[in-house]
C-alpha cells in the first residue's frame, strides 16, 4: 500500500509567476484536501476534491485553483504568485462513501514554496 | 462553524515527566476530533482521534485525549515524556460529513534531558 507522495519537495518561484503543485493519493482513497501550512502556523483548509468534483473551498481566491484526475491524484495550481503564498503546502487523501468520511485523513510529507 | 484553540504555543517538560497539551473546540454540531504530530520538515501524523464512540481515545506512542463535552476540550495526554517525543502537535476538528479539518495553532514540545 502506497502512501501519499507529493511533487516537488521543494520549489523556488518569482512573484507573479504561476505554480502547480501534485499529489498522488493512497491507494485506495477517492478524495484529497489542500492545506497551506504558514511558517508558525496550523494547516488551513483550501479545498477539497472528491471524484474529480471540488468539494468545498475554505477562504482562498480563486486565482487557487485545483484538479482531481481519474485516479484520484491531484493538482494545485497557483496564479499571480505573492510573497504571502510562501507556505508549505500538504496534501492530505481519505476515503469517502456515502454521506460520510469513513477513514482518517493521510498527509503527505508536504511542498515547501518560496516566493521571491 | 468550527474553531480550535490550543493553550500555550510552547511546552516545555523533562524527560519522564507527563505530557499535558490543551485543546478547546467550539462546533455548532458534535465535531470529531484528532491530534496529529509534526516532526520537523516533514507532514503530518495522526496520533489519535475521537469519532463519537469512547470518550478516553487511545493513539500511537502512549499517547491518549479524552474527549469532555461539557468543557468542549480534547486534552492530549502521556504519563511519561521522551526525548522523541519532541515536535509540534496540533489539534484538529471535522464535521462528520467532510473531514475538512480545522486545525489549531499548533503547540510545540519541547523535552529536556
Amino acid at each position: 500500500e502506497t502512501g501519499v507522495t507529493q511533487s516537488p519537495t521543494h520549489l523556488i518561484k518569482t512573484r507573479g509567476q504561476q505554480v502547480t503543485l501534485r499529489c498522488s493519493s493512497q491507494s485506495g482513497h477517492n478524495t484529497v484536501s489542500w492545506y497551506q501550512q504558514a511558517l508558525g502556523q496550523g494547516p488551513q483548509f483550501i479545498f477539497q476534491y472528491y471524484r474529480e468534483e471540488e468539494n468545498g473551498r475554505g477562504n482562498f481566491p480563486p486565482r487557487f485553483s485545483g484538479l482531481q484526475f481519474p485516479n484520484y491524484s491531484s493538482e494545485l495550481n497557483v496564479n499571480a504568485l505573492e510573497l504571502d503564498d510562501s507556505a508549505l503546502y500538504l496534501c492530505a487523501s481519505s476515503l469517502a462513501g456515502g454521506a460520510r468520511m469513513n477513514t482518517e485523513a493521510f498527509f503527505g510529507q508536504g511542498t515547501r514554496l518560496t516566493v521571491v | 462553524a468550527q474553531s480550535v484553540t490550543q493553550l500555550g504555543s510552547h511546552v516545555s517538560v523533562s524527560e519522564g515527566a507527563l505530557v499535558l497539551l490543551r485543546c478547546n473546540y467550539s462546533s455548532s454540531v458534535p465535531p470529531y476530533l484528532f491530534w496529529y504530530v509534526q516532526y520537523p520538515n516533514q507532514g503530518l501524523q495522526l496520533l489519535l482521534k475521537y469519532t463519537s464512540a469512547a470518550t478516553l481515545v487511545k493513539g500511537i506512542n502512549g499517547f491518549e485525549a479524552e474527549f469532555k463535552k461539557s468543557e468542549t476540550s480534547f486534552h492530549l495526554t502521556k504519563p511519561s515524556a521522551h526525548m522523541s517525543d519532541a515536535a509540534e502537535y496540533f489539534c484538529a476538528a471535522a464535521l462528520p460529513s467532510n473531514y475538512k479539518l480545522t486545525f489549531g495553532k499548533g503547540t510545540l514540545l519541547t523535552v529536556n534531558p
